[in-house]
């Protein structure tokens, strides 16, 4: 059973839809990430929660929406996007503040 | 803030050579550094980590990293390149002051020729 767990691993939607990503964590740890990586740019952190609780947004359109029922889960959903949205949304999970990321597969997303 | 520079963002080695993928990295705060290795469709898995501990960080897969202090770098480094070391690779700074944030650089792709 891997550390991190994301699905759907490919997922492709129009404008229009509305979507959720799923992600899972099997390691007992406090803090779990949102990460856009887009070709030829930095990895862009989205969203961080700390034992349920968001503790940053990076200025993340609205048609973003992070969820954290547990500490466990972390969902992202999405709705009305633009194909400039089109990338790998990773999750991580961490220990604490600055302990290390452990990365799920990510979800390739491609909006058309 | 934090910040870091990965030079080139295409490194290409024979089978056997010497790996050196370099990282600088800049911190208002004694930082913690990281590289990550990327296979194509996959997330993101740590290779290695210094926390202020030993400056010779020994990984995974043989990989191993310095850390520099009065060069404010941390090059990641293999004695001889395998061909499933092709990946890209990511460095990352973590200062205190920035709770829960990585920032990663660009990354550099290496690519191993047989």
């Amino acid at each position: 059973e891997t550390g991190v767990t994301q699905t759907p691993r490919h997922l492709v939607m129009g404008m229009t839809n509305k979507k959720s990503l799923k992600c899972e964590q099997h390691l007992g740890h406090n803090a779990m990430y949102w990460y856009k990586q887009s070709a030829k740019k930095p990895l862009e952190l989205m969203f961080v929660y700390s034992l349920e609780e968001r503790v940053e947004n990076n200025s993340v359109p609205s048609r973003f929406s992070p969820e954290c029922p547990n500490s466990s889960h972390l969902f992202l959903h999405l709705h009305t996007l633009q194909p400039e949205d089109s990338a790998l949304y990773l999750c991580a999970s961490s220990q604490d503040s600055r302990g290390s990321a452990f990365f799920g597969q990510g979800t390739r997303l491609t909006v058309v | 803030a934090q910040s870091v520079t990965q030079l080139g963002s295409h490194v290409s080695v024979s089978e056997g050579a010497l790996v050196l993928l370099r990282c600088n990295y800049s911190s208002s705060v004694p930082p913690y550094l990281f590289w990550y290795v990327q296979y194509p469709n996959q997330g993101l898995q740590l290779l290695l980590k210094y926390t202020s501990a030993a400056t010779l960080v020994k990984g995974i897969n043989g990989f191993e990293a310095e850390f520099k202090k009065s060069e404010t770098s941390f090059h990641l480094t293999k004695p001889s390149a395998h061909m499933s070391d092709a990946a890209e690779y990511f460095c990352a700074v973590s200062g205190a002051g920035s709770n829960y944030k990585l920032t990663f650089g660009k990354g550099t792709l290496l690519t191993v020729n047989p």
